[in-house]
């Protein structure tokens, strides 16, 4: 099984608004990632946190880390056109060698 | 650097024929990964190589599945035979570190099995 879950599934905002998406995952972790896939090509890196910090930033976007709740969350602040995608957080569960991806949100930014 | 490359970019077989899937990683990096994406089951890993050396792949579906690294710029990944349900879309990454470190994709083989 899945080891995060994204939500939404799917999320429609227009140009200039924040984008918030949340992943839940169910074990102990390392790291959480969030990737980012645009149709029809492959995966691209976003962010890492680690499991000891609890807010990280990089540009546009936010990530948060809640251990206690076993939760992240993604914000893209002031939305783009071309963050029109879909994202993925993927955790290392502590002990194991996968790396498991959530189910996705996908993210349509409207100009 | 082109980054990870994959060949086939599409590749449309009919069931019971074989298929291999090319990987190159990126120069320097010591991992990297096959992964499968279906609506179904979403992005998983099949197996992960280190220094050439296959060290996870219990994620591989069965016996009809095998991956190779005879050296550290190429990968393949076969199917044989193959069957319409391996269809989906499958993805080489390579990282400089396991499993938890940022890992960088390859476009990804679109794979369909009639």
């Amino acid at each position: 099984s899945q080891q995060g879950e994204e939500d939404p599934q799917a999320l429609s905002i227009q140009e200039g608004e924040n984008a918030t998406m949340n992943c839940s995952y169910k074990t102990s972790i390392n790291n959480l990632q969030w990737y980012r896939q645009n149709s029809g090509r492959g995966l691209v890196h976003l962010i890492l946190i680690r499991s000891n910090e609890r807010e990280k930033h990089s540009g546009r976007l936010r990530v948060t880390l809640d251990t206690s709740k076993k939760s992240s969350s993604l914000l893209i602040t002031a939305s783009r056109a071309a963050d029109t995608a879909s994202y993925f957080c993927a955790t290392d569960k502590t002990g194991a060698n996968n790396l498991f991806f959530g189910t996705g949100t996908r993210l349509t930014v409207i100009p | 650097d082109a980054g990870v490359i994959q060949s086939p970019r599409h590749e449309v077989t009919e069931m019971g024929q074989e298929v291999t899937l090319r990987c190159k990683p990126i120069s320097g990096h010591d991992y990297l990964f096959w992964y499968r994406q279906t609506m179904m089951r979403g992005l998983e890993l099949l197996i992960y190589f280190n220094n050439n050396v296959p060290i996870d792949d219990s994620g591989m579906p069965e016996d009809r599945f095998s991956a190779k690294m005879p050296n550290a710029s190429f990968s393949t990944l076969k199917i044989q035979p193959s069957e319409p349900r391996d269809s989906a879309v499958y993805f080489c990454a390579s990282s400089l570190g396991p499993v938890y470190n940022e890992q960088f994709f390859g476009p990804g083989t679109r794979l369909t099995v009639l």
